[in-house]
């Protein structure tokens, strides 16, 4: 079984829906991650969380929400979808020690259109 | 000026060629660095940490050097699987949340 899991895997919808994107892990990492990619772009960071009580914006959060109900759980909602958020998005996890680099681990992906 | 750049190629190298990607950075208040492999539509990949020294995992090397600000990798004896995107990666510090993510070169394996 993936240690990172997301769903829905892939998901069109419309102009000014909302939609609810979910993330769960067994790795047991307290800090996740969701980001987005654009053909031709870098991923981009949009919201963090480095425990059940913390949440983080990141780079791109403008239009996003999320939700921390568990150290497993990181969902990520867009209140009124809209086109350019078109894109294909990753949770990510990582368990930083103290030291050393902090490496991140990525989910499936969830494929999103918005219409 | 981007933080992390990378050529994107496409690289296309015959099977058995050595083949190497460099990426520069602009933030010398770097602290990490990684090289992430990333198959078409599918999640990136840790590859290897790239450490001060330079660093070997089998057929590839990591090397940073700090002064010019780049990182490199390089794959020798290509594999048709290396066939991928691989994702030039800088963090600001060693916690998590200031990776800055390359565009990715793009690499070819062909028989």
């Amino acid at each position: 079984d993936a240690d990172v899991t997301q769903t829905p895997r892939n998901r069109i919808t419309k102009t000014g829906k909302r939609i609810m994107l979910e993330c769960s892990q067994t790795k047991g990492h307290d800090r996740m991650y969701w980001y987005r990619q654009d053909p031709g772009l870098g991923l981009r960071l949009i919201y963090y969380s480095f425990d059940v009580k913390d949440i983080n914006k990141g780079e791109i959060s403008d239009g996003y929400s999320v939700s921390r109900q568990a150290q497993a759980k990181f969902s990520l909602s867009l209140e009124s979808a809209i086109p350019n958020q078109t894109a294909l998005y990753f949770c990510a996890t990582s368990d930083y020690l103290g030291q050393g680099p902090d490496t991140q681990y990525f989910g499936p992906g969830t494929r999103l259109t918005v219409l | 000026r981007k933080e992390v750049e990378q050529d994107p190629g496409p690289f296309n190298v015959p099977e058995g060629a050595t083949v190497a990607f460099n990426c520069t950075y602009s933030n010398s208040a770097s602290q990490s660095f990684f090289w992430y492999r990333q198959d078409c539509r599918k999640e990136p990949k840790l590859l290897m940490s790239v450490y001060s020294s330079g660093n070997e995992d089998g057929r590839f090397t990591a090397q940073l050097n700090r002064a010019s600000q780049y990182i490199s990798l390089l794959i020798r004896d290509s594999k048709l699987s290396d066939s991928a995107t691989y994702l030039c990666v800088v963090n600001l510090s060693n916690s998590g949340y200031a990776l800055n993510f390359g565009k990715g070169t793009s690499l070819l394996v062909t028989p």
